[in-house]
């Protein structure tokens, strides 16, 4: 069962604009979620996460949006910049056993020069 | 630091073959992690060790599939007799206390059988 979907498989922005990422969920007792940034050939590397006590974390041009009563987060990077071409992975986890984390699918961020 | 070190990087095999998959994690670190990532599921945890020991190894597949941590620096996921359905990369994982919501991943390890 998929607990974690991110439902485009990829995404075409040019540099400059705003790519938007976007996850949904269906477990409520998820209540961490993050996002992590794969380059072919390496291991997933963490990028940016939020509580869900919480709405909105920023970390420079990245910024995470939860709507919990959605079940929905999404990832904003703002400018877009070519080094940003990856596949993004949005992971949950709940608070009892955060050591189990879901992760989607992933989405393949194209930006363009 | 040099990360967490997965070996081999690919591995071709033939149906029926054992397979063993190798991970050393970062020092310190004490919990570890073993992924499979295939197209269609994205990233599915297969089993996961606190000190060494496993919690939980209710995603590994089936009977094929096992893992092992003898310490904390090493660890095997061990596929026998392989299918070409097991055909995926492989990610082991590492964090830094039990109950981190953060994991370092190594480069990971293409397995193709055929």
């Amino acid at each position: 069962d998929q607990q974690v979907k991110q439902n485009s498989p990829s995404l075409s922005v040019q540099e400059g604009r705003i790519s938007i990422l976007n996850c949904d969920y269906t477990n409520s007792m998820f209540d961490y979620f993050l996002w992590y940034k794969k380059y072919p050939a390496e291991g997933p590397t963490f990028l940016i996460s939020i509580s869900s006590i919480k709405d909105k974390n920023e970390d420079g041009r990245f910024t995470v949006f939860l709507n919990k009563s959605a079940k929905h987060l999404s990832l904003h990077i703002v400018p877009s910049q070519p080094g940003d071409s990856a596949v993004y992975f949005c992971a949950a986890s709940a608070f009892n056993n955060n050591n189990d984390m879901r992760f989607g699918a992933g989405t393949r961020l194209t930006v363009k020069p | 630091d040099a990360g967490v070190i997965q070996s081999p990087r690919h591995e071709v095999t033939e149906m029926g073959q054992e397979v063993t998959l190798r991970c050393k994690p970062i020092s310190g670190h004490n919990s570890l992690f073993w992924y499979r990532q295939t197209m269609m599921r994205g990233l599915e945890l297969l089993i996961y060790f606190n000190n060494n020991v496993p919690i939980d190894d209710s995603g590994m597949p089936e009977d094929r599939f096992s893992a092992k941590m003898p310490n904390a620096s090493f660890s095997t996921l061990k596929i026998q007799p392989s299918e070409p359905r097991d055909s995926a990369v492989y990610f082991c994982a590492s964090s830094a206390k039990q109950n981190s919501y953060e994991q370092y991943f190594g480069p990971g390890t293409r397995l193709t059988v055929t």
